[in-house]
């Protein structure tokens, strides 16, 4: 069974632009989550989508977007990029039932300059 | 609102000796806890979880984590560590509802030969 897969797995962008993140879930999961990693704010939850509505979202600013498909791949985006989102990006994908396992992909590494 | 407390940022162990990492959390009800490890530039794993029952919970690669509600701590455990355990290591609470993980800060463990 494949695993969670983000794309791309390292992107550089300048600052105003935007950018556009991909994570295909495992088969059969119905809920993609995403977090920020990053040295100084550690790992900060962003929101989680299941069956296709956002069921939970963390404490970012409206520049940070996501949506998913009808196949359960989701996708984030960051519009107008300022340098302090430069980090990880990691999807997290699963059942759907509250507080199952999780299973992370490898994640984005996304550099603002 | 939860949190999550890991004291220890960094912590040296020989191999084969035993390793303890400390996490401390504040949740407002019964907490839904878990411990994940990651490798350098990999995404996370989940070692092991608690919801109910057993105060005392084992999880995978040896590992296991003991539930102390009057402590608010959920510390993990291995008995003899391996090279292949170094990494780092990420305490999480969750919500009742949903996939909404927060996360401690991390301990980085360094395994000397």
């Amino acid at each position: 069974k494949a695993g969670v897969t983000q794309t791309p797995r390292y992107l550089i962008k300048t600052r105003g632009q935007q950018v556009t993140l991909s994570c295909s879930p495992i088969s059969g999961h119905r809920s993609v989550s995403w977090y920020q990693q990053t040295p100084g704010q550690g790992l900060q939850f962003l929101f989680e989508y299941f069956s296709e509505t956002q069921r939970n979202k963390g404490n970012f600013p409206g520049r940070f977007s996501g949506r998913q498909f009808s196949n359960s791949r989701s996708e984030m985006n960051v519009s107008t990029l300022e340098l302090g989102d430069s980090a990880l990006y990691l999807c997290a994908s699963s059942s759907g039932w509250p507080n199952e396992k999780l299973f992370f992909g490898s994640g984005t590494q996304l550099s603002v300059l | 609102a939860q949190s999550v407390t890991q004291p220890d940022i960094h912590i040296t162990v020989s191999e084969g000796a035993s390793l303890e990492l400390r996490c401390n959390y504040s949740y407002g009800a019964t907490p839904y806890l878990f411990w994940y490890v990651q490798s350098p530039g990999q995404g996370l794993q989940l070692l092991l979880k608690y919801f109910s029952g057993d105060t005392l919970v084992q999880g995978i690669k040896g590992f296991e984590a003991e539930f102390k509600r009057s402590q608010s701590s959920f510390n993990l455990r291995k008995p003899s560590v391996h090279w292949s355990d170094a990494a780092e290591y990420f305490c999480a609470v969750g919500k009742a509802a949903g996939n909404k993980l927060t996360f401690g800060g991390g301990t980085r463990v360094l395994v000397k030969p």
